[in-house]
């Protein structure tokens, strides 16, 4: 498996409370992706990152922040979580825009 | 904006029959479409890429630029098959890797 880690990988959080879930790679990738993963609506894209601090929407954005410090990690906020934001997050990274993309394991999370 | 249709949510066939998964784009560029599984407790792995026009455990994909379509085709099912499987887009451009809705092919006995 390539060296690519989210945290946590489970987590229960009330409606209203600020979320953030972490993506980790050790292989030094310039590109890293955060989907959702929903039945009926396959993987929709987030937000990604193209180089640390550089960084854009994808088609779902609204509600999610993201922040890239450093190459090896790709932050992803929930500022205010809702109902809607209950689903599994999958992380993914890319050495470049023609390789292959690795994905993480992924973070269930529920907003209730 | 680029977008990935698979029109079959579920798909359902009988060992050793020929299995066909749709994928159909819009882009206006010049696409890099792939394939990608997720079998049962375990990550999302690249199956196959149209660069590449190789076969992987049996499966083959062409690009049809005429119909937009990067279908995936397997000649002989078998049960190890069952999973979900997600055809992509590489917008190159924009360097985003969009996906399709997903198809759970299950290969029954």
């Amino acid at each position: 498996d390539a060296g690519i880690t989210q945290s946590p990988r489970h987590k229960v959080t009330e409606t209203g409370t600020p979320v953030t879930l972490r993506c980790h790679q050790t292989e030094n990738h310039r590109y890293m992706y955060w989907y959702r993963q929903d039945p009926g609506h396959g993987l929709r894209l987030i937000h990604y990152s193209y180089g640390v601090k550089d960084t854009d929407k994808g088609e779902v954005s609204d509600g999610y922040s993201v922040s890239r410090s450093k190459t090896e990690d790709f932050l992803l906020t929930l500022e205010s979580a809702t109902s809607s934001q209950t689903s599994v997050y999958f992380c993914a990274i890319s050495e470049s825009v023609t390789s292959e993309a690795f994905f993480g394991q992924g973070t269930r999370l529920t907003v209730v | 904006a680029q977008r990935v249709t698979q029109p079959e949510k579920l798909l359902s066939v009988f060992k050793g029959a020929p299995v066909e998964l749709k994928c159909n784009y819009s882009y206006s560029g010049s696409p890099e479409l792939f394939w990608y599984v997720q079998y049962s407790r375990q990550r999302l792995q690249l199956l196959l890429r149209h660069i590449s026009r190789e076969s992987i455990k049996g499966f083959t994909a062409d690009l049809n630029k005429g119909e937009t379509s990067f279908h995936l085709k397997k000649p002989f099912a078998q049960e190890e098959d069952s999973a979900m499987y997600y055809c992509a887009l590489r917008d190159q451009g924009a360097q985003k890797l969009v996906f399709g809705q997903g198809t759970r092919l299950t290969i029954n006995p």
